[in-house]
């Protein structure tokens, strides 16, 4: 399975827009790009995926370089709610598997 | 609609003790994990099942076994539990998952004294 690297945290100002990156160089054509979160003392949550053209839902943003290597999940208005800790991970075949995240933190 | 449901939510056992974890989901899912994730640490998958019968290591396996007899519900076992063990254990399950989300339970806070 490709390894993802993502900073261990960032800071955002609420309001305000939030980047978070993910490089995974070792992605293969067939390989999902997918993004969870896990807020203080839960499971974590599903936010976004994608293969290879850019995804918008409710919640973010997935914008997906043309090579693929690297991927960066953008929460357009940050809010105390969204102070979570971020996870990408590549899918190959049937196995999820999560690094170590970034934890973003949100101040007013 | 309850989703992924773990039982139970908290345990405390004594080392050497035995005990199984149950997680149960009710939308007909193929895939099925389970993952422990220790203090300020990301998860780490444990085994996994993609159907019914069938089970995997994962990249934690060691201490732990599992079954899936049935398809709504995948058991962790813990035959003589060690203060290792300590941790929260995530269950989730899902279709085949490269292009399908997963679903999470709410997790079991397992302490081994």
């Amino acid at each position: 399975d490709a390894k993802t690297t993502q900073p261990n945290s960032m800071e955002s100002n609420e309001e305000e827009p939030v980047h978070l990156p993910c490089n995974h160089s070792t992605i293969s054509g067939t390989d999902y790009i997918h993004w969870y979160r896990q807020l203080p003392s839960q499971g974590p949550e599903y936010v976004i995926h994608g293969l290879t053209s850019n995804v918008n839902n409710r919640m973010a943003s997935l914008a997906i370089a043309e090579d693929r290597k690297s991927s960066t999940l953008i929460l357009h208005r940050a809010t105390l709610r969204d102070a979570a800790v971020y996870y990408c991970t590549v899918i190959a075949a049937s196995k999820l598997t999560f690094g170590t995240g970034t934890r973003l933190q949100v101040t007013l | 609609n309850a989703g992924v449901t773990q039982t139970p939510k908290f345990r405390v056992l004594k080392t050497g003790q035995s005990m199984t974890l149950l997680c149960a989901q009710d939308m007909n899912h193929e895939y099925m994990y389970w993952y422990r994730q220790d203090p300020g640490m990301g998860l780490r998958l444990i085994h996994y099942s993609v159907g019914e019968g069938t089970t995997a290591k994962g990249e934690v396996p060691d201490g732990y076994n599992v079954s899936r007899l049935k398809k709504q519900n995948f058991l962790l076992g813990l035959e003589s539990a060690a203060p290792s063990q300590t941790s929260v254990y995530f269950c989730a399950s899902s279709y085949p998952p490269r292009g399908r989300r997963a679903f999470f339970g709410q997790g079991t806070r397992l302490t081994v004294v």
